[in-house]
């Protein structure tokens, strides 16, 4: 059971640029969402989805796309990098029927922007 | 809308020793779910110990306690028998009950633990 895998584990990107951070869970779970942790700041929600085909806005849902395709599956894009997304972003998985889980977190991406 | 305040940027505990971490929340929701996680050096987000807000029994697991206080909107954190292993950032998380709509956690800014030998 791999739980929530998240590629790539760091990438260094140049300013303008667009690149896609990967996030894939085998618990079948309806929720997942995106994070983006910043010093001082905690972990901000991005962009999240209740189920297949179903995406909402977070918190800072500027400057990234998302789309969930399958159950399992569920991309963020950067459509042009800005060295203000410079972070560490986590996706994280839940059951929906239950709040009393928590979340299952991927171990992050460390974005860098120069 | 919710918010969740954790007022210590950092703190330090002698090992073996009791520390506790505040966290307080916003809200006008009855029905919710608190949660506590600790990020180590790895960088991997631990659930350490939940809370329900109708349950009046602080929860506890193991060496981690909560202090519940609903009234007062607030979920301390007490970890006795400090170890080395404890040491990490700790956030404080707030979950809503909306019937499964959302099911968004919103977290404080941490608190970064550190244990001294």
């Amino acid at each position: 059971n791999a739980g929530v895998t998240q590629t790539p584990k760091f990438q260094v990107l140049k300013t303008g640029q667009s690149m896609t951070l990967q996030c894939a869970q085998d618990m079948n779970h309806e929720y997942m969402s995106w994070y983006r942790q910043d010093p001082g700041m905690g972990l901000r929600l991005i962009h999240y989805s209740v189920g297949a085909g179903i995406t909402d806005q977070g918190e800072v849902p500027n400057g990234y796309n998302v789309s969930r395709s399958t159950t399992e599956d569920f991309p963020l894009r950067l459509l042009s990098a800005a060295p203000s997304q410079t972070s560490v972003y986590f996706c994280a998985s839940s059951y929906s029927w239950d709040r009393n889980y928590g979340y299952t977190f991927g171990s992050g991406t460390r974005l860098t922007v120069v | 809308a919710q918010t969740v305040t954790q007022s210590q940027p950092e703190m330090s505990v002698q090992e073996a020793e009791t520390v506790t971490l505040s966290c307080t929340y916003d809200t006008s929701e009855s029905d919710y779910y608190l949660f506590w996680y600790k990020q180590p050096p790895s960088r991997q987000m631990i659930l350490v110990i939940r809370q329900e807000a109708y349950k009046q029994q602080n929860a506890t697991e193991n060496r981690f306690s909560v202090n519940f206080q609903k009234a007062a909107k607030s979920f301390s954190l007490k970890i006795s028998d400090s170890q080395l292993g404890d040491a990490a950032m700790y956030f404080c998380a707030y979950r809503r009950e909306d019937g499964g709509a959302t099911n968004k956690l919103i977290f404080g800014t941490g608190t970064l633990l550190a244990v001294q030998p």
